[in-house]
Parts: structure tokens; sequence; C-alpha cells
């Protein structure tokens, strides 16, 4: 079978560094996405993981490792706005579409 | 356009109502996709166009649903005879090609009552 797992809540305090973890199991893998998403917003897109190893992009960060089926997002010097969910997503080799995990909602407080 | 639209933002339906909802998607995108998404939960696939070729309907939850997209570009989503369980964000995506990142609209949020 196919699976996601995600941390349901997490909360962290302004300034802090907060690591969000995504372990996955799915039939083929093409590539890991990271999505932001505001209550009632879209979802937006944060990152793309291709190959093992960490991309950084400003204060958010993206790990892969492929044969531990495992992700995360690092996201660094923590403001109030980064309150939001934060989606991980599995690009499945021969699937027309991204498989989603829960999210994980993160509450940044002062 | 800049983005991509959708409408009605929100929608109420009675119990037993037809619903469409429409995605304008970003021009030149050829995959549009649909998702539903439940209150808390992450975006479910429901169906993907490649142009105006429906490709994939896997994840369409019963033969209430139906998506179309006759040109290429806007495409609607129908539900007929909508149950409390059809409640939910759904979500338009297009791209320009598979493999490459999705861009979202901000959905349209249905409520049936």
């Amino acid at each position: 079978g196919q699976n996601i797992d995600q941390p349901t809540e997490m909360t962290a305090t302004e300034g802090a560094i907060v690591q969000i973890n995504c372990t996955y199991q799915t039939s083929g893998f093409n590539g890991l996405f990271w999505y932001q998403q505001h209550a009632g917003e879209a979802p937006t897109f944060l990152s793309y993981n291709v190959l093992d190893g960490l991309e950084e992009k400003g204060r958010f960060s993206s790990f892969l490792s492929r044969s531990k089926g495992y992700s995360y997002l690092l996201l660094k010097e923590l403001q109030m706005k980064d309150s939001a969910s934060y989606l991980c997503a599995v690009d499945q080799t021969g699937a027309n579409n991204l498989f989603f995990g829960t999210g994980t909602r993160l509450t940044v407080i002062p | 356009g800049a983005g991509v639209s959708q409408s009605p933002r929100y929608k109420v339906a009675k119990r037993g109502q037809d619903v469409a909802l429409r995605c304008d998607p970003i021009s030149g995108h050829v995959s549009l996709f649909w998702y539903q998404q439940a209150l808390g939960q992450g975006p479910e696939f429901l169906t993907y166009f490649q142009n105006e070729a429906q490709l994939d309907k896997s994840g369409l939850p019963s033969d209430r649903f139906f998506a179309e997209r006759p040109e290429g570009s806007v495409s609607t989503l129908k539900i007929q005879r909508t149950q409390q369980e059809d409640s939910a964000v759904y979500l338009c995506a297009s791209s320009s090609g598979t493999g490459f990142g999705y861009t979202f609209g901000s959905g349209t949020r249905l409520t049936v009552v």
C-alpha cells in the first residue's frame, strides 16, 4: 500500500528552528514536494527534492533520503506568518498525480 | 491568467441539489487536476486532464461526480445529488507538464446542508 506520515501538529517559538518530518511508502518514486497552506488558502509550492541531500532556499531547507523513505522540511528564524499547514507530497512513478500526506499544522508562538 | 482561478469561492447546497464548480487554469498549462480536501486533511486526488482528455478519473468517489474540460482550458467539476459527505474544499491545480510542481487555485468550499 501507499502511505505518507507526518506529525499532525507542532508548536515552535518565533525566531527558533523547527523540523517537520515526513516518511513515505509509495509504489515508485519520482520526487517529493513540500507545500505551505495557510488556513482557507491555496497550497503554495515550497520545495522539490529528487536526489538525496539537502536543498536550501532562504529560511527553508528540505532534505531527502530515498533509501529511508524520509524527508524533512527545516524552517529557520521562524516568523509568526509561518503559522500554516505544511504538506508533504510524493510524485509516484506511473501516476498522474501527487499523493499528499495529511499535513502538519505549525503554530508559531511569540 | 496570472494564477488558477476557481469559482464560486463558497457554495452552500441543499442535499440532493446538483452543483458545478469552475476552474480556470494558468494559460497554456497542459495538465489540470482536481483534488478534494476535507477539513484537517491533505488534498486527495479526484481526476486529471491532459488538454481536453481526461486521462485519470480513478479518484472520483462515485458516479455522482463528473468532470470535463471540453476545450482544454476551463474545467468544470459537477456533483449530482449532493450528499453531506461531499462537504469539502475542492481544489483545482494546473501544471505545464507531469513531473512539474502544481499551481493551486484557492478552492471552492462546498457545504451540503
